[in-house]
């Protein structure tokens, strides 16, 4: 079955709601990379996560091992938050590689 | 953020051709990484590289794929001689930590297409 896997796989918003983005995965992880994809398909880091929580002006990332999921909250949405989020499974095997999620993709309505 | 670049941006060529695909990865950075998307798909692995070897490659990376940073220059991707299958956009990543862990800052990506 697949390592990662990300829901919702679409999200519809109005803007300023908040989004819930969540990424389960079934192996052990060094750390969970999120990533915003933009339409034209260049990817832009947004959390390295290996555990706990982190926070970027309206974006913050939890990940709970125990539990094998990864979140991403986006609060207050933009319209300029549209695009793909990727999650990637970093395993624990010291190799680096990535195993990415299908992703959610998120249009924000004005 | 850091910045990874990737030369061309489009190629279009024809079966069989060879193709050589550059990434200028963050200065600082001793790990390297190539991914392939296809339109619509999923983002998958195909190689790491460090040290001048590679250190991990996927069934994706086919006997006709082979990667190389010559002194320290571009970290390339060639493929010879190229499949229709080989048409998608692939992405260079370069990270310091590797097997320590830590943020890998993506290229542009590469847009082939193999007619």
């Amino acid at each position: 079955g697949q390592q990662v896997q990300q829901s919702p796989a679409s999200l519809v918003l109005q803007e300023g709601e908040n989004a819930e983005l969540q990424c389960n995965f079934s192996t052990s992880l060094n750390s969970m990379q999120w990533f915003y994809q933009r339409p034209g398909g260049s990817l832009v880091s947004l959390f390295y996560n290996p555990s706990g929580t982190k926070h970027s002006g309206r974006l913050t990332s939890t990940t709970v091992i125990k539990e094998r999921r990864s979140s991403l909250h986006i609060s207050s949405s933009q319209t300029t938050d549209s695009g793909t989020y990727l999650c990637a499974l970093e395993p624990n095997t010291n190799t680096g590689k990535l195993t990415f999620g299908d992703g959610t993709v998120l249009t924000v309505k004005p | 953020g850091p910045k990874v670049l990737q030369i061309p941006s489009h190629q279009i060529i024809d079966m069989g051709q060879m193709v050589t695909l550059n990434c200028d990865p963050v200065s600082n950075h001793l790990y390297f990484y190539w991914y392939k998307q296809i339109l619509g798909q999923q983002m998958e692995f195909l190689v790491n590289f460090y040290n001048g070897k590679v250190m991990e490659k996927s069934k994706l990376f086919k006997d006709q794929f082979s990667v190389e940073r010559p002194d320290g220059s571009y970290f390339t991707l060639k493929i010879q001689p190229t499949a229709l299958e080989d048409s998608a956009v692939y992405f260079c990543a370069s990270s310091s930590g590797g097997a320590l862990g830590d943020t890998q800052y993506f290229g542009p990506g590469t847009r082939l297409l193999v007619l």
